[in-house]
């Protein structure tokens, strides 16, 4: 099946730093990624839709200057947590539709865990 | 926009048994329905999908049966093993290269427990 890797695996940071997480599509292209989050024991709720080449579009609640997204590539989509805090601590991850692909199959990443001290 | 809810939240069966996990979404325009299933820490994995032109569909000890009229769709699971302990989520979306982009609206998620 198509391979999605995320960057980092893990992250720690202080109170209102910045960081920044990569998704990749290894084998396929993507015009379209999405980046949800996920608290402990709870489901995945999508944060927002990357488009490769225009703006992403973002969910009811989710803040558009606190999570930049940026998509430059059919195979890159970035995520930076700009002035996270610990509140921000959670599960991030990814996943990408396949070009060419009309299933609606999603194959997702391995999930950056962010702790916010 | 589309809601799905899902039960059980906990699932505890025997070794050997079966168990059924119940979906039900809210959008009509909904197509495409996937099953994933996630250990602790690590990513969902599709386990079973099925589009909504399909009453039924199963692969091996897995199969997932859809209502389209009443908007609900089930994962069973058969002779289970330790090993199918996890989460299980159901999701929906509009799949196809138009519409809905594809989002997935997840369910809120069964611990199914398989014990021995």
């Amino acid at each position: 099946g198509a391979v999605v890797s995320q960057h980092p695996s893990r992250v720690i940071c202080k109170s209102g730093t910045s960081v920044k997480i990569e998704c990749r599509s290894l084998d396929f292209q993507a015009t379209t990624m999405f980046w949800y989050r996920q608290f402990p024991k709870q489901s995945l709720m999508l944060m927002a839709t990357s488009n490769e080449g225009s703006k992403a579009t973002y969910e009811q609640g989710v803040e558009k200057d606190k999570f930049l997204i940026n998509h430059a590539s059919l195979t890159l989509s970035t995520l930076t947590v700009t002035s996270a805090h610990p509140e921000d601590s959670s599960f991030y991850i990814c996943s990408a539709r396949d070009l060419a692909g009309v299933r609606g199959e999603q194959f997702f990443g391995p999930g950056t865990r962010l702790t916010v001290l | 926009g589309e809601n799905v809810e899902q039960h059980p939240s906990t699932l505890s069966v025997q070794e050997g048994d079966s168990a059924v996990i119940k979906c039900t979404y809210s959008d009509s325009a909904s197509n495409y329905f996937p099953w994933y299933k996630q250990e602790l820490g690590k990513r969902p994995q599709l386990i079973i999908d099925i589009r909504s032109n399909v009453g039924e569909k199963k692969d091996q000890r897995i199969a997932v049966t859809l209502n389209k009229t009443a908007k609900h769709f089930s994962l069973h699971i058969t002779e289970t093993q330790p090993e199918d302990s996890a989460v299980y989520f159901c999701a929906a979306s509009i799949g196809g290269l138009t519409g809905g982009g594809n989002k997935l609206t997840f369910g809120t998620g069964t611990q199914l427990k398989v014990e021995l």
